[in-house]
């Protein structure tokens, strides 16, 4: 199984202020017969389902803002909001869907500072 | 606009078999892969398994020996059974369509969830 690990658990960022979660595979999740990382990144808010914000590691969904972006490549990749706004507040995860069994990085609680 | 929804019971006792339908409007099931995926109360998301639309299935080996997911009755359903249950089961279940027309995609939409508990 490909283990996702994501950094920090945990995170309190003042509004306006640049919100940065890691997530790390533990085997590479880049497929270079067409150079594509299987990577998406979720937002989770509570009582919802997780909603999709990037696949292929940094390929915005429609109707994400702008401020959310996805780098990264390989094994590590990471997810950044440029000024956070308080409906950000949210549980992060990552999720590889290069190989099953599909995995889920343990997620990352983004906080009001 | 495809649109997700979970049923089944909210109570399980152990041992017992939990049962639940996705049942899939706004478009058909042909085409895709879906799947089952779950998340015990306040713990991250852990995918149980996938159909296609032709039957063939997909499961996480960690719950291969307790899982059977299936095509329902009505072209639009599919459902998860999972065998032998304990607290352990007790989580959130959410169907989910694999985005893409292939296995290799992220989960887009998702069901509401259907809380489910195991207790006697």
């Amino acid at each position: 199984d490909i283990v996702m690990t994501q950094s920090p658990d945990s995170l309190a960022v003042s509004l306006g202020e640049r919100a940065t979660i890691n997530c790390k595979s533990s085997q590479t999740v880049l497929y270079t017969s067409n150079n594509m990382n299987y990577l998406a990144w979720y937002q989770q808010n509570p009582g919802q389902p997780p909603k999709l914000l990037i696949s292929w590691a940094s390929t915005r969904e429609s109707g994400v803002p702008d401020r959310f972006s996805g780098s990264g490549s390989g094994t590590d990749f990471t997810l950044t909001i440029s000024s956070l706004q308080a409906e950000d507040v949210a549980v992060y995860y990552c999720q590889q869907y290069h190989s099953t069994p599909f995995t889920f990085g343990q997620g990352t609680k983004l906080e009001i500072k | 606009q495809v649109q997700l929804q979970e049923s089944g019971p909210g109570l399980v006792k152990p041992s017992e078999t939990l049962s639940l339908t996705c049942t899939v409007s706004g478009g058909s099931i042909s085409g895709y892969h879906w799947s089952w995926i779950r998340q015990p109360p306040g713990k991250g998301l852990e995918w149980i398994g996938y159909i296609y639309d032709n039957g063939n299935t997909n499961y996480n080996p960690s719950l291969m020996s307790r899982v059977t997911i299936s095509l329902g009755t009505s072209r639009n359903q599919f459902s998860l059974n999972l065998g032998s249950v304990t607290a352990a089961d007790t989580a959130v279940y959410f169907c989910a369509r694999h985005f893409l027309g292939t296995w290799a995609s992220w989960f887009d939409p998702w069901g509401q969830g259907i809380p489910v508990t195991v207790s006697s």
